[in-house]
């Protein structure tokens, strides 16, 4: 079935630092990748998406591109900020315009040291 | 647009009596739900589907008389966890599909509901 791969957290980063967190994806034919965060004690926020191969996704200094060769959808912002200590959730569903359900990654802390 | 309003935040119960969480969607029809479960630190697991004016759909290995889903009408979807038990302590969230907002919109979630089981 579908499924979703995230690296394993927890992530600690010094403020301004590079992020990158990796998510790769199996599914069938060409699902619709979503980024979602979630900040202490609250649900989860979307964070971006991309519903087509070599589209990029964009928000809040995020990015990340559908890479339909590797299958991946990694999470990149070029300078941290303590603020953006959460959880972070990788994403996929393969019928979006359907309302299909959302598989989820397993997750990764990232914390941001000032 | 697209509010998923998901009540209680938090509830504390004793072991054997049942709880019910609630979601309703504010300013759409919801004619879907995903009904979630996140234990500490990891991911969200999908429970169960329910559709209005169906049954629900449940996921491999969900008990459903333990996890009872009703969506009774296009703004309410309800999970009650009968008979609970300290192990069915966790965060529960509801989410709505983007059926009726247009992907915009997204998934919209509820606040998530923190269960203790006592």
């Amino acid at each position: 079935g579908d499924s979703v791969t995230q690296m394993e957290g927890p992530v600690t980063l010094s403020e301004e630092a590079f992020l990158t967190i990796n998510c790769t994806y199996t599914a069938t034919g060409y699902p619709s990748l979503f980024w979602y965060v979630q900040y202490p004690g609250e649900g989860l926020q979307l964070l971006l998406k991309a519903t087509k191969a070599d589209d990029k996704g964009s928000n809040k200094g995020f990015e990340a591109t559908y890479r339909k060769e590797t299958t991946s959808f990694h999470l990149e912002k070029g300078s941290v900020q303590v603020s953006d200590s959460a959880v972070y959730f990788c994403a996929l569903t393969r019928y979006v315009n359907q309302g299909g359900k959302l598989i989820f990654g397993q997750g990764t802390e990232l914390s941001v040291k000032p | 647009g697209a509010v998923v309003s998901q009540h209680p935040s938090r509830v504390i119960c004793k072991s054997g009596t049942s709880v019910k969480i609630e979601c309703r969607s504010l300013d759409f029809q919801a004619t879907t739900m995903f009904w979630y479960r996140q234990f500490p630190k990891q991911s969200l697991m999908l429970m169960a589907t329910s559709n209005e004016g169906s049954k629900a759909t449940y996921e491999q290995g969900v008990e459903k008389d333990k996890f009872l889903i009703n969506h009774a009408s296009l703004t309410l979807s309800t999970l009650t966890v009968t008979s609970a038990h300290p192990e069915d302590s966790s965060f529960y969230i509801c989410s709505a599909p983007p059926t009726v907002t247009g992907l915009n919109y997204g998934y919209t979630f509820g606040s998530g509901t923190r269960l203790t089981v006592v």
